[in-house]
């Protein structure tokens, strides 16, 4: 079974810099076609797709926000790590992790972590 | 940048059936992906690769693509069925995109 938890700090201020960790178990980041993806949804809009990180290290990047984004990974503690800098309040948004799968080109979210809400704020 | 539409509602009778499109350019190439999301919880995959059924999810949900249009039909909706559902693809360059999200009304 997979499961997917997503931990980070509730709120941060404006220009602080967001860290986020999803720990993950029942896979393997380092079984080919494997993936970790981030997505977030501010209170009430869209579902927002973030960044992906394969097994291979191959990383992609949501280019409205690639220039604050730095998605890494840690295979030996299951855990994949999202940083975000500059964090301004219209970046308030519940934050989740997904286990993602497909080609590089073509790939999909299957199992979400429940999400954790960061506010930013002064 | 790549972008998918969604109509913003839909609403439905119990028992009708509920269908929410989703049209995007490369459409054509990619595949649809579409998640239900109910209030306050992380969302579910309900149709993957324009028209699969993932396990446990009830046979009432289908899905379809044809040209740029890709469609979530719900047989027979049921007053459980009533949440937000998104569209996803991917675009030519493998970056992923949602659509806004349609709200499904079942009254």
């Amino acid at each position: 079974q997979i499961t997917l938890k997503e931990s980070g700090p509730k709120l941060v201020k404006p220009t602080q810099t967001l860290t986020l960790t999803c720990t993950f178990s029942g896979f393997s980041l380092s079984t080919s076609g494997v993936g970790v993806g981030w997505i977030r949804q501010p209170p009430g809009k869209a579902l927002e797709w973030l960044a992906l990180i394969y097994w291979d290290d191959d990383k992609r990047y949501s280019p409205s926000l690639k220039s604050r984004l730095t998605i890494t990974k840690d295979t030996s503690k299951n855990q994949v790590v999202l940083t975000m800098t500059n964090m301004d309040p219209v970046d308030t948004a519940t934050y989740y992790c997904a286990h993602t799968q497909g080609m590089t080109t073509s790939y999909y979210m299957d199992v979400w972590g429940k999400g954790t809400t960061v506010t930013v704020s002064s | 940048s790549y972008e998918l539409t969604q109509p913003p509602s839909v609403s439905v009778s119990p028992g009708q059936t509920a269908r929410i499109t989703c049209s995007g350019d490369a459409l054509p190439k990619k595949y649809a992906y579409w998640y239900q999301q109910k209030s306050g919880q992380a969302p579910v995959l309900v149709i993957y690769e324009d028209s699969k059924r993932p396990s446990g999810i009830p046979e009432r949900f289908s899905g379809s693509s044809s040209g740029t249009m890709a469609t979530l039909t719900i047989s027979g909706a049921q007053v459980e069925d009533e949440a937000d559902y998104h569209c996803y693809s991917t675009d030519s360059s493998g970056i992923g995109v949602f659509g806004g999200g349609t709200k499904l009304t079942v009254l």
